[in-house]
């Protein structure tokens, strides 16, 4: 069974930093494209960016809110996926979910996800 | 960037009703576009990739349609578990823009 499990958030100041983590099961990891996707309070899906697998080159790409301030990671040794956030701002303020991106054989898209982990940041 | 953007915002349908949701592309993005359920408090949960193929488990009353720029997400017979919030998400470059969302409410 796939499994994707986020850890890291909490309460932080604007400005600063946080980790957010993702442990992947039930599947090969390090031949997965993954993904951080974002939902503020009462609104909609925001995708944050992605990372392709090291036989793709481990690129990353980020939407423009967060180019510069966010790095997606990933250890494939352990299975993880990291997300981390500097110069936090209160509208990052949302639930940040992990998931599979596009899987190259099936051409599906976000076929499994984690269960969220909110991340506030206060003034 | 490639910008999304789906009709209606909110839709008000019944039990049995036949339900589309449209999703509109700024370019063409061939037909890398997946649609997505989500209800409150959960993750998202993919329906269709590629445009038009269902993922294994999604029951067949969902169905997608459309290439280019213009796509359809069709229920052809509403059932209670299905009013939710419905995404559209393009895939074709290094980005991944999401619809608004179509929140299905209960008429």
């Amino acid at each position: 069974e796939v499994q994707l499990v986020e850890s890291g958030g909490g309460l932080v100041k604007a400005g600063g930093s946080l980790r957010l983590s993702c442990a992947a099961s039930g599947f090969t990891f390090s031949n997965a494209w993954m993904g951080w996707v974002r939902q503020s309070p009462g609104k909609g899906l925001e995708w944050v960016g992605r990372i392709t697998t090291t036989t793709y080159g481990g690129i990353r790409d980020y939407a423009t809110p967060v180019k510069d301030r966010f790095t997606i990671s990933r250890d494939d040794s352990k299975n993880t996926l990291y997300l981390q956030m500097n110069s936090l701002k209160i509208e990052d303020t949302a639930v940040y979910f992990c998931s599979t991106d596009w899987e190259e054989y099936s051409g599906r898209q976000g076929a499994y996800w984690g269960q969220g982990t909110l991340v506030t940041v206060s003034s | 960037d490639i910008q999304m953007t789906q009709s209606p915002s909110t839709l008000s349908a019944s039990v049995g009703d036949r339900v589309t949701i449209t999703c509109r592309a700024s370019q063409s993005i061939s037909s890398w576009l997946a649609w997505y359920q989500q209800k409150p408090g959960k993750a998202p949960n993919l329906l269709i990739y590629k445009a038009s193929s269902l993922q294994s488990g999604v029951p067949s009353r969902f169905s997608g349609s459309g290439s280019g720029t213009e796509f359809t997400l069709t229920i052809t017979s509403l059932q209670p578990d299905d009013f939710a919030t419905y995404y559209c998400q393009h895939y074709l470059d290094s980005s991944r823009t999401f619809g608004q969302g179509t929140k299905v409410e209960i008429k």
